[in-house]
């Protein structure tokens, strides 16, 4: 079946230090990927996303593209602010039953601490 | 633009009580809806998944239950609680192109 492996973490950096968050996935077809972001106490949010290889997905800073050869998703953001301290979650997406349904296979999530 | 609510937001609950989360998405129409429960520790597990009213999917055997009675609204039950359903319960949807959206969240703890 599908899966998911990101670095567990915790990640803990300075303000504006860079950041990678590692992902690779095992799929069989063209799944899409994602990165979501879950702050204290809330849902998750999607950060970005790529439904294709060499796709680069892009939102406030954040950056991962898709590299179908290394099976990777890897996140990335040149500067980090402490308002960017949450759990990040590496995803694809698995088509089912024909037509649009989908399921998310997650990874375990990343814990990150951005201390100013 | 579409919206995702879940309430209650907090719950506290004894041993065997009932339990009724509800979920309702604004501003589509027949998404897909789905159940996830995340424990201690950040995983997310997924509950139930439903392509439509009247139509659920249980992806793991469990004390719970999930009921779609109208488009975009979305309830996971319990008859009896365990302590081993506490937990943090997110519900999702999804457009065609497969991505989710997740809702805030309702923080179950039983006691």
């Amino acid at each position: 079946g599908n899966s998911v492996t990101q670095m567990e973490g915790p990640v803990t950096l300075s303000e504006e230090a860079f950041l990678t968050i590692n992902c690779t996935y095992t799929a069989t077809g063209y799944p899409s990927l994602f990165w979501y972001v879950q702050y204290p106490g809330e849902g998750l949010q999607l950060l970005l996303k790529a439904t294709k290889a060499d796709d680069k997905g892009s939102n406030k800073g954040f950056e991962a593209t898709y590299r179908k050869e290394t099976t990777s998703f890897h996140l990335e953001k040149g500067s980090v602010q402490v308002s960017d301290s949450a759990v990040y979650f590496c995803a694809l997406s698995d088509q089912w039953g024909g037509g649009s349904n989908y399921k998310l296979t997650f990874g375990k999530g990343t814990l990150l601490t951005v201390n100013p | 633009s579409q919206t995702i609510h879940q309430w209650p937001a907090t719950l506290v609950q004894p041993v065997g009580s009932p339990l009724s989360l509800e979920c309702t998405v604004e501003g589509t129409s027949n998404p897909n809806l789905y159940w996830y429960r995340q424990a201690a520790g950040r995983g997310l597990q997924l509950l139930f998944y439903s392509v439509g009213i009247g139509q659920i999917s249980s992806e793991v055997p469990q004390n719970l239950s999930a009921s779609r009675p109208q488009d975009r609204q979305f309830i996971l039950s319990s008859k009896k609680l365990l302590l081993s359903d506490s937990g943090f319960y997110l519900c999702a949807w999804s457009p065609p192109s497969g991505e989710q959206y997740f809702g805030p969240g309702t923080r179950l703890t039983v006691l």
